[in-house]
């Protein structure tokens, strides 16, 4: 199965809104799927931002918020601030087995 | 609160099986709903899950490595492994171990373990 259509890079400036896009098909992304997204620094573990496509987790800031639309997940950070700057990666989970993670985004902070 | 910390050789020699365990602390592998899973991360590219394990020792894999992979849980000692086999240049990873409850997401992960894959 191939890995989830991400854009290379997004960039915004400190308080804009950004949104990153996830495109799968209608048997991943489409589907039943569960969509997750993860932050990651380099040399760091990524860190678990959003999922079940909208849900975040205790602790993380509410200017994370993510949505799903047909075969497209996103995620959307506003008010951005410097330490968004990371990369970041979505993950669709068919409720079976074999999750699939998107390609992958990197965020800049202008 | 639940750590993972991965362990094993970070140098495997083209051919060979990779060995890597996941140690669990501050809670049980046993406790939950949780599957672990392990996921490697090639330098400079994106993230590939490669299969997960039940506390009960049921398994699931990346159909893309599963005649290489297999994955076990020993909840006595609180860990559970990857063996790779036949690994090649294309291994080279970081490689994290990481919980999912009920699957739906990973919320924890390993900081992980660098492995290359060479002579």
């Amino acid at each position: 199965q191939s890995a989830l259509t991400q854009p290379a890079s997004v960039s915004g400036s400190p308080g804009q809104s950004i949104t990153i896009s996830c495109t799968g098909t209608s048997s991943d992304v489409g589907s039943f799927n569960l969509v997750s997204w993860y932050q990651q620094y380099p040399g760091k573990a990524p860190k678990l931002m959003i999922y079940e496509d909208s849900k975040r987790p205790s602790g993380v800031s509410n200017r994370f918020s993510g949505s799903k639309s047909g075969n497209t997940a996103s995620l959307t950070i506003s008010g951005l601030q410097a330490e968004d700057e990371a990369d970041y990666y979505c993950c669709s989970y068919p409720g079976i087995s074999n999750y699939v993670f998107g390609t992958g985004t990197k965020v800049t902070v202008l | 609160q639940v750590q993972l910390q991965e362990s094993g050789p970070g140098l495997v020699k083209p051919s060979q099986t990779l060995s890597l365990t996941c140690t669990v602390s501050g809670g049980s592998i046993s406790s939950g709903s949780h599957y672990w899973s392990w996921i490697r991360q090639p330098a400079g590219k994106g993230l590939e899950w490669i299969g997960r394990v039940y506390n009960s020792g049921s398994t699931n894999y990346n159909p893309s490595l599963k005649s290489r992979v297999t994955i076990s849980i020993d909840t006595s000692k609180n860990q559970f492994s990857l063996n790779l086999r036949s690994v090649t240049a294309a291994d080279t990873a970081v490689y994290h171990c990481a919980r999912a409850p009920s699957g739906i997401a990973f919320d924890i992960w390993g900081q992980g373990t660098t492995v290359t894959v060479s002579s």
